[in-house]
């Protein structure tokens, strides 16, 4: 079974403190991804890897930052903290083939900034 | 624009079927997801569909019409632990994926 495990669960921030949410996966898996998750609204793409080293920008990457330097690791950075950075954050892995598209979600971090 | 709607909350009885529909308009379409998620947990695979028509996997079944840019999860048999959010997502490019705001799904006793 492929496992994606996140670094917290819950997590409590002050407004301008630097945040770094891990994740790591044991599949050997190519792809890398992060979301965050509002009520009413969708997955929210922020940054996503395709391979170490390498990362795109989704639809919201502003405030947030990305590293990704070994295969199984992705961390995701909140440069200064705000308020509006409350929320829920996936992330999530995806093989390389064309007959796996299917993503794997971690357990989330609920990120609350006050 | 992306667009993907999905009713916001749908109520139904244990035991009985329930469909919940998804549509979209997407600048590209490569194949449709749905995805289960309970209160708390992450969202779990249920299917994927390429092709247009119906694909059966025990009590859920996905439905896909690409040209009318349409799809439905159908539950069969609810139980209680279907209890949950299902989210609707197309596979846009190579990468990214253009998710619905899901649907909640009740059950009642």
């Amino acid at each position: 079974d492929v496992k994606v495990t996140q670094s917290s669960r819950y997590l409590v921030k002050r407004t301008g403190e630097k945040v770094f949410l891990e994740c790591v996966q044991d599949m050997d898996h190519e792809n890398m991804f992060w979301y965050r998750q509002d009520p009413g609204l969708g997955l929210r793409l922020i940054y996503f890897s395709y391979d170490v080293k390498m990362k795109e920008k989704g639809d919201i990457p502003e405030g947030y930052s990305v590293s990704r330097e070994k295969k199984e690791r992705f961390s995701l950075i909140l440069e200064s903290a705000s308020t509006n950075q409350t929320s829920m954050y996936l992330c999530a892995s995806r093989g390389g083939g064309q007959e796996s598209y299917e993503q794997y979600f971690g357990p989330g971090t609920r990120l609350t900034v006050t | 624009g992306q667009n993907i709607d999905q009713p916001t909350e749908m109520t139904a009885t244990e035991g009985a079927i329930v469909q919940i529909n998804c549509t979209y308009q997407t600048s590209g379409f490569n194949g449709l997801f749905w995805y289960q998620q309970h209160a708390g947990e992450a969202p779990t695979f249920l299917s994927y569909n390429v092709l247009d028509g119906l694909e059966e996997k025990g009590r859920f079944s996905s439905f896909l019409s690409r040209s009318k840019g349409y799809s439905y999860l159908l539950l069969k048999e609810l139980q209680m632990k279907d209890s949950a959010s299902y989210l609707c997502a197309v596979r846009d490019g190579d990468y990214q994926l253009i998710w619905g705001a899901g649907t909640k799904l009740i059950i009642k006793p």
